[in-house]
């Protein structure tokens, strides 16, 4: 089981991006799927956990998402600020595993 | 709140052990799985191993089966990774993390693999 990312996103600030995050099988849906944020030089942060939930302190202006018909999980980042630039990472559930997407850079230019 | 320090990384040579430990505050630790994962540098993150919230099962990447070895200690609120025969490819910053919730991390520990 692979999770596939774009390599990069790029949009300006105060628009809205949105990152896909495609299993190569089974159905998407049926395991919870996070969302980590990575910003250079630091540790992984979950932006979102569970599919849509959002951990205290994370701005309301990330979402999570679920669509099933195209296997595939979703980031959204509304209003975006350049401190958003980031390395952003999916996860979701193997057997026994944690599986990665390949991560997405973020550029808000 | 949940807060995750790792510690026991540095230079290693090739074939040497080394252990890595997480030291886990906050929440009840003896009642979630705990996972370690790591990033080359410049490259993503990899799921490294698993061990279940009583320790009665552990998992493990192919990449590391049968040289490392997940534990933890819930008298101690500690996880530990206990690397074996490192190669260099296994250069990286380890990070553990918490599964369930909200899966926070720890802020990594770097280990370098080289002679």
């Amino acid at each position: 089981f692979m999770l596939t990312q774009p390599h990069s996103v790029s949009e300006s600030p105060g628009k809205t991006v949105t990152i896909s995050c495609t299993g190569s099988s089974g159905n998407i849906a049926s395991k919870y799927v996070q969302w980590y944020q990575q910003r250079p030089g630091s540790a992984p942060t979950t932006v979102i956990y569970e599919d849509d939930e959002r951990p205290s302190g994370v701005p309301d202006r990330f979402s999570g998402s679920i669509d099933s018909s195209s296997n595939s999980a979703y980031l959204t980042i509304s209003g975006l600020k350049t401190e958003d630039e980031a390395d952003y990472y999916c996860q979701s559930y193997g057997n026994n595993n944690w599986v990665f997407g390949g991560g997405t850079k973020l550029t808000v230019l | 709140q949940v807060q995750l320090v790792e510690s026991g990384g540095g230079v290693v040579r090739p074939g040497r052990s080394l252990r890595l430990s997480c030291a886990a505050s906050g929440f009840t630790f003896s009642s979630f799985g705990m996972h370690w994962v790591r990033q080359a540098p410049g490259k993503g993150l990899e799921w490294v191993a698993v061990i279940l919230f009583d320790g009665s099962n552990k998992y493990y990447s192919d990449s590391v089966k049968g040289r490392f070895t997940i534990s933890r200690d819930n008298s101690k609120n500690m996880l530990y990774l206990q690397m074996n025969s490192p190669r260099p490819e296994d250069t990286a910053t380890y990070y553990c993390a918490k599964d369930a919730g909200r899966r926070d991390w720890g802020q990594g520990t770097l280990v370098t693999v080289s002679s």
